[in-house]
């Protein structure tokens, strides 16, 4: 299955600022999925990120706060903007590889 | 909507014990089901993917089952041991670019 790097795999970050996670897959893939996991909560699809297009955002979730980028089809990120400590979550990335969903071992953000 | 519930929400049993794990979910038009483990503060390990066309999969002390029509599927760890405590999220997939929907997850200890 697919192996997935993902970083940075935890920060500190002041309120107001923003924060770019990147995730780096060893082979192509056609599409990379973002998800959010709040504290003691499960975890809950931001957006699905294709390459060469924009990316698709669920019921909740906006472009201006979380902007993602997917430059190739092997490379995505995610910005979380003007942040807030409402923000503070495991930041996870995963792909389909056909052996099923492969996940980053996640960027756990604290906003203070 | 697709929802996915899973029972117990903790569980705690002494080393050596068979157990059993539920998930259900609301609509049985699914790709696929897969289950995964996460160990505090990690991202997350698949253990069994299921195709919408299989019954159950095997992967050493683990078994899972799924009955699409009913809605339901169940992981059965046999021998339990204390390597086995984590939080157990059930998923299941629409395809394509549905991504996963998450249960709320398993907080699963055994006790040495």
């Amino acid at each position: 299955s697919a192996v997935i790097s993902q970083k940075p795999s935890r920060d500190i970050c002041q309120r107001g600022t923003s924060l770019t996670i990147q995730c780096q897959v060893d082979s192509q893939v056609t599409m990379m999925f973002w998800y959010r996991q709040q504290p003691g909560q499960s975890l809950t699809l931001i957006a699905t990120a294709n390459q060469g297009s924009e990316a698709t955002y669920e019921s909740g979730f906006v472009i201006d706060k979380f902007p993602i980028s997917r430059p190739n089809l092997t490379f995505s990120t995610l910005t979380v903007s003007n942040m807030s400590p409402e923000d503070s979550s495991i930041y996870l990335c995963s792909v389909d590889d056909h052996y099923g969903y492969t996940f980053g071992s996640g960027t756990r953000l604290t906003v203070v | 909507k697709q929802e996915v519930t899973q029972i117990p929400a903790a569980l705690s049993v002494p080393e050596g014990e068979n157990l059993v794990l539920n998930c259900s979910f609301t609509d049985s038009a699914i790709y696929n089901l897969q289950w995964f483990r996460q160990d505090p503060g990690k991202g997350l390990t698949s253990l069994l993917l299921i195709q919408s066309s299989q019954r159950e999969q095997t992967s050493g002390r683990l078994n899972a089952s799924l009955d699409k029509s009913s809605g339901r599927s169940t992981l059965y760890i046999a021998a339990s041991q204390p390597g086995d405590s984590a939080t157990y999220l059930c998923a299941v997939s629409g395809g394509g670019a549905d991504g996963l929907t998450f249960g709320k997850g398993t907080h699963l200890i055994i006790q040495p």
